[in-house]
């Protein structure tokens, strides 16, 4: 089993709708949780963050987090063609101290204008 | 805001050559990591740093080796460096749990 699985294909929403990211993590132990972006040809970009069971907002965007069922989700509402980029999944790695992430392999989202 | 500054956007390099990526983040984080991305392999660790002079191998350290001689630099050395090392290697920072911080990549092509 993969420590952080990203398993849908690219996503593609229209300008305005909202785009849902599901990720699931095999760790029962894991604590901390991250949404990264990352546009083509560029590094990955913090967008989110949580450590809690529930949702948390900033912005445009909701993290949701079930540690119960294993599984964190990123919401962008609204979406924007700035939007269209491919978000990572990231989770600690208890085996390896806190400092540690495992990286789900990413999906890519296309806003269509 | 963190900056974490990758010395090289584009680097070319022949095989068999020693090559040194370097690393440098001003906000006094602990923890520095390198990591290399390939399309469908997604970020993988190569080597992780917690402190000066400490460091822990990651998921694939085979042909690398890293330095951290002082707190905001820490650098990749590929040995003789090889195709399959071909690809972005980026190095990131953080203090203890909180979330990592990535600087803008260095894209390394091996002749």
């Amino acid at each position: 089993q993969k420590e952080v699985e990203q398993n849908s294909g690219p996503l593609s929403v229209p300008e305005g709708a909202i785009a849902s990211l599901n990720c699931t993590y095999s760790d029962r132990g894991s604590q901390s949780f991250f949404w990264y972006r990352q546009y083509s040809g560029k590094s990955p970009e913090l967008i989110m963050f949580i450590y809690s069971n529930g949702d948390k907002e900033d912005g445009r965007f909701t993290a949701q987090l079930n540690k119960a069922s294993q599984y964190v989700s990123l919401l962008i509402r609204d979406s924007q063609p700035s939007d269209s980029a491919t978000y990572l999944c990231a989770v600690n790695r208890p085996a390896y101290g806190n400092n540690r992430l495992a990286f789900g392999k990413g999906n890519q989202v296309v806003v269509i204008p | 805001d963190v900056k974490v500054t990758q010395s090289s956007r584009y680097l070319v390099k022949r095989t068999g050559e020693k090559v040194f990526l370097e690393c440098v983040q001003d906000m006094d984080h602990e923890n520095m990591f390198w990591y290399r991305q390939d399309p469908g392999l997604g970020l993988r660790l190569i080597y992780f740093s917690y402190d000066v002079k400490m460091k822990e191998k990651g998921d694939i350290p085979e042909g690398y080796s890293v330095s951290r001689e002082k707190k905001e630099r820490f650098s990749l050395i590929l040995e003789s460096a090889s195709t399959n090392q071909t690809s972005m290697y980026l190095c990131a920072s953080s203090i203890s749990n909180q979330p990592q911080h990535f600087g803008d990549g260095t894209r390394l092509s091996i002749l």
